[in-house]
């Protein structure tokens, strides 16, 4: 079974500074996708970024990048420029992949609270 | 797009009591989710459905729990019997097969309090 571990509870940054939350896994697949959501306090799931593990390149999104390390199964999250928006708690996701294409249920770490000092 | 809806929003049941969510997803969205997430975690996956058919289901998912997509479309996940501890946020998602499957996008959520 994976696993997915999101080892900081709370990150804390001055607005517009840049952070970086951490999240690492254990899989014995191969081929398997990575997504980071976020989740506004009583608000829905939101995607943030997602990484194909066969891509060597680390997917970014405006302002969100990641640092992919399949050989050490790591997957972090840069936020630059830091907004209040961006408070919220951030969810690292592991999704398997199959023949069939796709990620089915996916395995979720514990979350990192992150807070936007202004 | 309209986005993933869930019905109720919050629910407030006495222990013993059964409970019924409906999900209905992002049209032509050919899977349908379930999940759970409680007070400081994340969530948990329950079960999912391609079309009508449903593929795979945790071992969270107890006999007291069932799952229906009778035609493909919206899902209901039925609680009987329930628990104090079947307390939590109930989440559905859906994804497009048809675009990868890649990326499921997720309801408000169905917060269920069992007293």
């Amino acid at each position: 079974a994976q696993t997915v571990t999101q080892s900081q509870p709370e990150m804390s940054v001055q607005e517009a500074e840049t952070v970086t939350l951490s999240c690492t896994y254990d899989t014995s697949e191969s081929d398997y996708y990575l997504f980071w959501y976020k989740q506004p306090p009583s608000r829905q799931m939101i995607l943030v970024i997602r990484q194909e593990a066969y891509k060597q390149q680390n997917a970014t999104e405006n302002r969100f990048s990641v640092n992919f390390q399949k050989a050490a199964k790591s997957f972090s999250l840069k936020i630059s420029d830091s907004q209040l928006g961006d408070a919220a708690m951030y969810f690292c996701a592991y999704g398997s992949s199959y023949s069939g294409g796709g990620a089915d249920g996916l395995t979720f770490g514990k979350g990192t609270h992150l807070i936007i000092q202004p | 797009d309209t986005g993933v809806s869930q019905d109720p929003r919050h629910k407030i049941t006495k222990r013993g009591q059964n409970v019924t969510f409906r999900c209905d997803p992002i049209s032509e969205h050919n899977r349908l989710y379930w999940y759970r997430q409680t007070l400081g975690q994340g969530p948990e996956f329950l079960t999912y459905f391609q079309n009508e058919a449903q593929l795979e289901k945790s071992r969270l998912l107890s006999d007291r729990f069932s799952a229906e997509r009778p035609k493909g479309s919206f899902s209901t996940l039925e609680i009987q019997r329930t628990e104090q501890g079947d307390s939590a946020m109930y989440l559905c998602a859906s994804s497009s097969l048809s675009r990868g499957a890649l990326t499921q996008y997720f309801g408000p959520g169905t917060r269920l309090l069992v007293l």
